[in-house]
C-alpha cells in the first residue's frame, strides 16, 4: 500500500536554527512528493513539491530532495524564524487508478524568539 | 479568488442530530476530497469525488454521506452525529494529474456533545 510516516512532533527551536523534518514514504508506483504547511485557524496550503526522483523542491527558504533510494523527502531550513510556526505535512499522490493522495501525520512546529 | 469554500466554519451538534457540510471549488477541478483531522492522527480521507456525480468511499467513511451533484460542489452529511464524530473537517480538490497538488479549504470545526 501507499504510506508516509513523519517524524514525531512536537519541535520546538530557537530563531535562525537549522530544522529538518524528516519524511518517509511507501508507494507502489512512482509518486509525485509534496510538503503541506497549516498555520493557526487556516487550511493546508502548498509549500513545494517535487515531481520525480532527484527533484528538488523549493519555497520560501525550505527545500527538500526526493530520494528514491532511501524514499525519503526530508523538509530542511537553514535558519527558521517565528513566523515558520506552524504544522507540516508530508504527502505522497499517486495514480493507481484513481488519484490518491495520502498524508503523513503531521508535525508540529515551534520556533521560540 | 475563492478557491476552496467550506460551509460553516463552526457548528456544534447535539448527538443524533443531523447536518451537511458544504464544500465549493471555482477551479474547475475534477477531484474533491474530504478529510478530516484529529489530534496526532494527521488527516484522514472520509470520501471523495472523481467527477460529478460519482463518489467512493475514503479510509474512514462510516457515519458519513457525500454527494457530488454539481462539479463546484461536494457535501459531507452526517445522519446521525456521535462525539466520535468531533473534528475538524477539511475539504480540498485537484485537477486529475501525477503532479498536481490539492487545494484546501479553511476547515469547519464540528463539536458533538
Amino acid at each position: 500500500g501507499n504510506s508516509v510516516t513523519q517524524m514525531e512532533g512536537p519541535v520546538t527551536l530557537s530563531e535562525e536554527a537549522f530544522l529538518t523534518i524528516n519524511c518517509t514514504y511507501t508507494a507502489t508506483g512512482y509518486p509525485s512528493l509534496f510538503w503541506y504547511v497549516q498555520y493557526p485557524g487556516e487550511g493546508l496550503q502548498l509549500l513545494l513539491k517535487a515531481t520525480k526522483a532527484d527533484d528538488k523542491g523549493s519555497n520560501k527558504g525550505f527545500e527538500a530532495t526526493y530520494r528514491k533510494e532511501t524514499t525519503s523527502f526530508h523538509l530542511e531550513k537553514g535558519s527558521v524564524q517565528v513566523s515558520d510556526s506552524a504544522v507540516y505535512f508530508c504527502a505522497l499522490s499517486i495514480i493507481q487508478g484513481a488519484q490518491k493522495l495520502v498524508f503523513g501525520q503531521g508535525t508540529r512546529l515551534t520556533i521560540n524568539p | 479568488n475563492a478557491g476552496v469554500t467550506q460551509t460553516p466554519k463552526f457548528r456544534v451538534l447535539k448527538t443524533g442530530q443531523s447536518m451537511t457540510l458544504l464544500c465549493a471549488q471555482d477551479m474547475n477541478h475534477e477531484y474533491m476530497y474530504w478529510y478530516r483531522q484529529d489530534p496526532g492522527m494527521g488527516l484522514r480521507l472520509i470520501h471523495y469525488s472523481v467527477g460529478e456525480g460519482t463518489t467512493a468511499k475514503g479510509e474512514v467513511p462510516d457515519g458519513y454521506n457525500v454527494s457530488r451533484l454539481k462539479k463546484q460542489n461536494f457535501l459531507l452529511g452526517l445522519e446521525s452525529a456521535a462525539p466520535s464524530q468531533t473534528s475538524v473537517y477539511f475539504c480540498a480538490s485537484s485537477y486529475y494529474g501525477p503532479y498536481t497538488e490539492a487545494f484546501f479549504g479553511q476547515g469547519t470545526r464540528l463539536t458533538v456533545v
